[in-house]
């Protein structure tokens, strides 16, 4: 198995555009996590699916925010409008029920 | 807020030397996780614990989940340059999986 993928590495976008990042989980692992990474706030835990249903998006910061599951092998976050306090690294990680496996993230800049 | 409080929030060491870094927290924890993070990368998997009072070692590296539930430890014995990065604790809460802010350990050759 190829790991986690994320789409794409680098993303840059004006204030106020929508940006959508991408997730292709692991082939079987029933969980799949959204972490936002900034030097401020470490590693936050936005949502987390369990057979692509939404379990907690607590840590979703703000309605701007959305995540969607459609299938078993594919998630999207997507944030709009964006605001150039989103610039961070966004990571997508997927895990059959105990340890999670990352992907490589995608980093985010809003301009 | 961080429900894990990790520590120390960085090192730095000569080549050579063995490290030790913990976690605590004030919730009970299914499981604990180690990480490691190089520039650029997502975190990766180190060792898993899985049971309170569980020492587990991979190489160099070994940690073990406090009897009590709340605390975990990893110590690397014989530091190397690649060695460096940030080590992360993670631990289930019920399903959902949270993180320690981090040890950033650098080593001087």
């Amino acid at each position: 198995d190829a790991g986690v993928i994320q789409s794409p590495r680098h993303e840059v976008t004006e204030m106020g555009q929508e940006v959508t990042l991408r997730c292709k989980p692991i082939s079987g692992h029933d969980y799949l996590f959204w972490y936002r990474q900034t030097m401020m706030r470490g590693l936050e835990l936005l949502i987390y699916f369990n057979n692509n249903v939404p379990i907690d998006d607590s840590g979703m910061p703000e309605d701007r925010f959305s995540a969607k599951m459609p299938n078993a092998s594919f998630s999207t976050l997507k944030i709009q409008p964006s605001e150039p306090r989103d610039s961070a690294v966004y990571f997508c990680a997927s895990s059959p029920g105990l340890a999670a496996f990352f992907g490589q993230g995608t980093r985010l800049t809003v301009v | 807020g961080q429900q894990l409080n990790q520590s120390p929030q960085s090192m730095f060491i000569q080549e050579g030397e063995d490290v030790s870094m913990n976690c605590t927290s004030s919730s009970i924890f299914n499981t604990w996780l180690w990480y490691k993070q190089e520039p650029g990368e997502g975190p990766v998997l180190l060792i898993a614990l899985y049971k309170a009072g569980e020492l587990t070692s991979n190489g160099r590296l070994t940690a073990q989940f406090g009897i009590t539930r709340k605390d975990s430890f990893l110590n690397i014995s014989a530091s190397i340059p690649s060695d460096v990065g940030i080590y992360f604790c993670a631990g289930h809460l019920g399903n959902k999986l949270v993180f320690g802010a981090g040890t950033i350990l650098r080593v001087k050759s």
